[in-house]
């Protein structure tokens, strides 16, 4: 059990807005500490998506967003393509633990 | 380009030992944090430990420390992950990721490499 809670599923058809909520603590997110994510697309390695709560990497699509507020973070993914099918997690470090955190992730359907 | 090379799959038996590893190329080795990360068959990521290969300095999240050991050879660029005595619930996909620090403990991962697959089984 993470101490960053995902919903294990979220569904959308193509052209919609899904959101992906991280809920934390005041250990981690509520904390100084930011919230990343991450896609697994199936079969291949977690890429970066986010950065710092907001921040895209170069590359990464517009359609990707972040947002932070107190204990939670968030990713929402706009025009939603069939390509955007994968696992998502979020990341943090929590100060209790000591160390650095998942998500339990989220599985993406593009129905 | 930032690149993270690991080896290949491995197929063990119980008890057997195993060291993995993770080449950096397109940035300087040393100065960066590698930590890896497990996903057990259908489950999530877990963030396992890091290595600071300049100085090998070394950071473990308490259920794996004694259970693996992380080391690096900044002389070739490579992290390593070992194992003394394998048990089929090391059976998992093991990932290796470049961190990279904000403030502070406030890090993110943003180079992987592709993964190694661990099998153990008798």
């Amino acid at each position: 059990q993470s101490v960053l809670t995902q919903p294990p599923s979220v569904s959308g058809a193509p052209g919609q807005r899904v959101t992906i909520s991280c809920t934390g603590s005041s250990s981690n997110i509520g904390a100084r500490y930011d919230a990343h994510w991450y896609q697994r697309l199936p079969g291949t390695a977690p890429k970066l998506l986010i950065y710092a709560n907001t921040n895209r990497p170069s590359g990464v699509s517009d359609r990707f967003s972040g947002s932070k507020t107190g204990t939670s973070a968030s990713l929402a993914i706009t025009g939603l393509q069939a390509e955007d099918e994968a696992d998502y997690y979020c990341q943090s470090y929590d100060s209790s633990l000591n160390y650095w955190v998942f998500g339990g992730g989220t599985k993406l359907t593009v129905l | 380009e930032v690149q993270l090379v690991q080896s290949g799959a491995e197929v063990k038996k119980p008890g057997e030992s195993l060291k993995i590893s993770c080449k950096g190329s397109g940035y300087s080795f040393s100065n960066y944090w590698i930590g890896w990360v497990r996903q057990m068959p259908g489950k999530g990521l877990e963030w396992m430990g890091i290595i600071y290969p300049g100085d090998s300095d070394t950071r473990y999240r308490p259920s794996f420390e004694g259970q693996v050991t992380i080391s690096a050879d900044k002389s070739i660029s490579t992290a390593y992950l070992q194992w003394s005595s394998l048990k089929a619930s090391d059976t998992a996909m093991y990932y290796c990721a470049r961190h990279v620090s904000l403030t502070g403990s406030n890090y993110y991962m943003d180079v992987w490499g592709k993964g190694t697959t661990v099998t153990v089984s008798s």
